[in-house]
């Protein structure tokens, strides 16, 4: 298993363009989202999906969108890209919502000029 | 409000002392409750976890954590540090319902010689 995957591992963008961050897992995972993380932060939710076809905003949705078409694929859209978008993004999976067990993917890190 | 504290931002331990990385939390009932470890460039990975039963619970590479509940604290601890633990620890609790995680601020370890 490739566990959780994510590409592109560094982008550079400008302010105002738009992108998609790839997440897969290949663990039937039903739970997905997305995190960022800032310096003394932590990691704050972005997005959430509970499976195919579902999603919900975490702490942090603004700028940001998600769709859930298989199990497999669960992308970050940023519509119009801005400087405090330039954080580390996460993806995670877990078996199931209510097992709380997540397995993390490598990490996209953006800069936004 | 849900919230996850780890007091200490940074910690510096010389190798083979022992170390304990403190997390509080506020949750209105009984949580899920994680650690996490994150070197430098990579995702983060499950160092263990605390879901009911014994209150010590054992991780990987010789890591323990204890769960207080009148404490409100899951701190973890390991009685010798070796170089190759030098990371960011991250604590997190989640509900018994399942879905998102709430994590800490993080706190970095350095390894001196």
């Amino acid at each position: 298993n490739a566990g959780v995957t994510q590409t592109p591992k560094f982008q550079v963008l400008k302010t105002g363009q738009s992108m998609t961050l790839q997440c897969a897992q290949d663990m039937n995972h039903e739970y997905m989202s997305w995190y960022r993380q800032d310096p003394g932060m932590g990691l704050r939710l972005i997005h959430y999906s509970v499976g195919a076809g579902i999603t919900d905003q975490g702490e942090v949705p603004n700028g940001y969108n998600v769709s859930r078409s298989t199990t497999e694929d669960f992308p970050l859209r940023l519509l119009s890209a801005a400087p405090s978008q330039t954080s580390v993004y996460f993806c995670a999976s877990s078996l199931t919502i209510s097992q709380n067990e997540q397995f993390f993917g490598p990490g996209t890190r953006l800069t936004v000029l | 409000a849900q919230s996850v504290t780890q007091p200490d931002i940074h910690i510096t331990v010389s190798e083979g002392a022992s170390l304990e990385l403190r997390c509080n939390y506020s949750y209105g009932a009984t949580p899920y409750l994680f650690w996490y470890v994150q070197s430098p460039g990579q995702g983060l990975q499950l160092l263990l976890k605390y879901f009911s039963g014994d209150t010590l619970v054992q991780g990987i590479k010789g890591f323990e954590a204890e769960f207080k509940r009148s404490q409100s604290s899951f701190n973890l601890r390991k009685p010798s540090v070796h170089w190759s633990d030098a990371a960011e620890y991250f604590c997190a609790v989640g509900g018994r319902q399942g879905g998102k995680l709430i994590f800490g601020q993080g706190t970095e370890l350095s390894v001196k010689p």
